[in-house]
């Protein structure tokens, strides 16, 4: 079956720390690749999304994400993360063979000041 | 305008009763979702539909029930609400290519 497993459930980091947060998928063919953000209160924001050429990928907010097709994995990183980062970070996946967009389990992110 | 459109944005329900969150978007997109977030499980596919005539189960599907009304809109449906129907629903949309996805701003939904 497909699905997207996000290692992190919860991650607190002071500011100015670096982050990585883990995302692996199990999907055969072409997939499309998601990062969202959701801030308290707020709905789903797209940060960064993947679909084919330079497997680094630049999102908003200096958020990236590297497509690494040979570990099915598309983590996403921040080099300093700054107190207004504090969210939870959704990675989602959906392929041309299901068109269903399949989500991670979530990986809420503390900054602490 | 929002380009995604839920209704009500709050809502809470005894057990038992029906209810139906309703959902409508201007992207114009043929492809609409209906998603449950709840803590530590991320956003769980209820229901799902490529176009007016073609509607299918998503990962959680029991309990509910959707009707695609026009290309603008996707209901979703509580027959007989239960306490564990408490969370934060989400629709959405995409192009055919899967490439842009639009959220609403969530309905959440309070079963007692």
């Amino acid at each position: 079956a497909q699905s997207v497993s996000q290692h992190n459930h919860h991650v607190i980091l002071s500011e100015a720390a670096s982050l990585e947060l883990g995302c692996n998928y199990s999907y055969g063919g072409t997939v499309n690749l998601f990062w969202y953000v959701q801030y308290p209160g707020q709905h789903l924001q797209l940060l960064l999304k993947y679909f084919s050429g330079d497997p680094l990928v630049k999102g908003i907010k200096g958020f990236e994400a590297e497509f690494i097709k040979s570990k099915f994995s598309f983590n996403l990183r921040k080099p300093s993360v700054q107190w207004s980062d504090t969210a939870e970070y959704f990675c989602a996946v959906t392929s041309s063979n299901t068109g269903k967009l399949i989500f991670g389990q979530g990986t809420t992110l503390q900054v602490k000041p | 305008d929002a380009d995604v459109t839920q209704t009500p944005r709050n809502r809470i329900t005894k057990t038992g009763k029906r209810i139906m969150l309703e959902c409508s978007q201007t992207k114009g997109h043929d492809r609409m979702y209906w998603y449950r977030q709840d803590p530590g499980l991320g956003l769980r596919l209820i229901y799902y539909s490529f176009d007016v005539k073609d509607i299918n189960k998503g990962e959680i599907s029991d309990g509910y029930s959707v009707s695609r009304q026009a290309q603008a809109k996707f209901s979703l449906s509580l027959e007989s609400a239960i306490p564990n129907q408490t969370a934060l629903y989400f629709c959405a949309t995409s192009d055919r290519g899967y490439y842009g996805y639009t959220f609403g701003s969530g309905t959440r939904l309070t079963v007692v």
